[in-house]
């Protein structure tokens, strides 16, 4: 049974850099899927933020990608999400997620809430 | 991008009443769209990709059909576990994006 875990801080300081890891079990994060990040801004919508392939070859949505960047231990089975100068507009839940057949995102880790505050 | 406009925003049910949710694309996706339950404090889950496949344990209640802009999701029976948010999300281009969601309530 796939599972993916978030860790990470719970509160990040304006302008610095929020970072997250996404720790996969049940699967080799070597095997031929694409791990993503997605976010929920409170009471918002889904926001795709970018996904990343074993070989480290990476896509990224427009909106975020001068800011974003992922990356990936495959010795230690796990991929993490670094986005800079973060603002109150970067708070939100930051879900990983195993994306199957590169389009749908399958399953979900269960989200770490990320606020930007001094 | 692609946008996705889901509608209603809200839709009130009854159990045991059928549900259909629509999902419009701003232009083609052929049948390389998706839908997922949220419920309060967890989540996604993924229901149906690729238009109308369910996922892995979903109930045969839940069907997805359309092709191109527009597609929709259909519970056939409202169950108490069926009131959430759902969302769809297309794969057709980068960045993947999701719609704005509709909330299934109970009437």
């Amino acid at each position: 049974q796939v599972q993916l875990q978030e860790s990470g801080p719970g509160l990040v300081k304006p302008s610095e850099t929020l970072s997250l890891t996404c720790a996969v079990s049940g699967v080799s994060i070597s095997s031929s899927y694409w791990w993503s990040w997605v976010r929920q801004a409170p009471g918002k919508g889904l926001e795709w933020i970018g996904e990343i392939y074993h070989s480290g070859n990476t896509n990224y949505n427009p909106s975020l990608k001068s800011r974003v960047t992922i990356s990936i231990d495959k010795s230690k089975n796990q991929f993490s999400l670094n986005l800079n100068s973060v603002t109150a507009a970067d708070t939100a839940v930051y879900y990983c997620a195993k994306v199957v057949v590169v389009s749908w995102f399958d399953p979900w880790g269960q989200g770490n809430l990320v606020t930007v505050s001094s | 991008e692609i946008v996705l406009t889901q509608s209603p925003a809200t839709l009130s049910v009854s159990p045991g009443e059928r549900a259909t949710l629509s999902c419009r694309a701003s232009q083609s996706v052929s049948n390389n769209l998706a839908w997922y339950q949220q419920k309060p404090g967890q989540a996604p889950r993924l229901l149906i990709y690729s238009t109308s496949t369910r996922a892995t344990g979903i109930p045969a209640r839940f069907s997805g059909g359309g092709f191109g802009t527009e597609f929709t999701l259909t519970i056939s029976s409202l169950q108490s576990d069926d009131f959430a948010l759902y969302y769809c999300q297309q794969c057709s281009e980068w960045p993947r994006t999701f719609g704005q969601g509709t909330k299934v309530e109970i009437k």
